[in-house]
């Protein structure tokens, strides 16, 4: 079965550009949570789909965003970036709760300039 | 405390054991997670333990948990130069909420 997997692996933005990142769970697997990790701040919890609504927010500002469609792929959007928003974004599936056990993607490294 | 808390760094010959330790935050909670992240790449689960156990072995990777005192642990018996990493614990607290984790322990590796 193949794994979770993410597009693009690297993208390289300029201040107060957007930028659109994609997840396509494993195969069943309905639900998708995001998340975000940085050196100092750790593994951070964005938000988590379940059946195209998301079911749990953590704790950012309204720039991030996401949404799922109705085959369980999601994308995540980070308008306005800022130079904080450099990280490596990482998409978890699991089976349809948050906490069954998460399979995670290799993420994609974003740099802002 | 409200975090889930891991040392930073440990650093072992090749051979030995390792243990790297976790203090989670939720009693609650019902599984508890390793996750080995390598440099460049995801998180790849290592293994899992239900709450109502007090260890689980799995090749050279054996968990314990003392739920009294809300602390993981895992053990990797002969560790190898391919076990460098950083390792993650993480909890699944109580109501419909995603894994918490901790900062992470960056095992090296000396051979």
């Amino acid at each position: 079965k193949a794994g979770v997997t993410q597009t693009p692996r690297y993208l390289i933005k300029t201040r107060g550009q957007q930028v659109t990142l994609s997840c396509s769970p494993i195969s069943g697997h309905r639900s998708v949570s995001w998340y975000q990790q940085t050196p100092g701040q750790g593994l951070q919890f964005l938000f988590e789909y379940f059946s195209e609504t998301q079911r749990n927010k953590g704790n950012f500002p309204g720039r991030f965003s996401g949404r799922q469609f109705s085959n369980s792929r999601s994308e995540m959007n980070v308008s306005t970036l800022e130079l904080g928003d450099s990280a490596l974004y990482l998409c978890a599936s699991s089976l349809s709760e948050p906490t069954d056990t998460q399979y995670f993607g290799p993420g994609t490294r974003l740099t802002v300039l | 405390g409200e975090d889930v808390e891991q040392s930073l760094f440990l650093s072992v010959r090749e051979g030995d054991s390792s243990v790297i330790n976790c203090t989670y935050t939720d009693s609650s909670s019902t599984y508890l997670y390793w996750y080995k992240q390598e440099p460049g790449a995801g998180l790849q689960l290592l293994t899992y333990i239900f709450s109502n156990m007090d260890m689980k072995q799995d090749q050279r990777l054996t968990v314990l948990l003392n739920k009294k005192d809300k602390h993981l642990s895992l053990r990797i018996a002969d560790t190898q130069t391919g076990d460098s990493a950083i390792y993650f614990c993480a909890e699944t607290p109580s109501g419909n909420t995603p894994l918490v984790f901790g900062k992470g322990t960056r095992l090296s590796v000396i051979a």
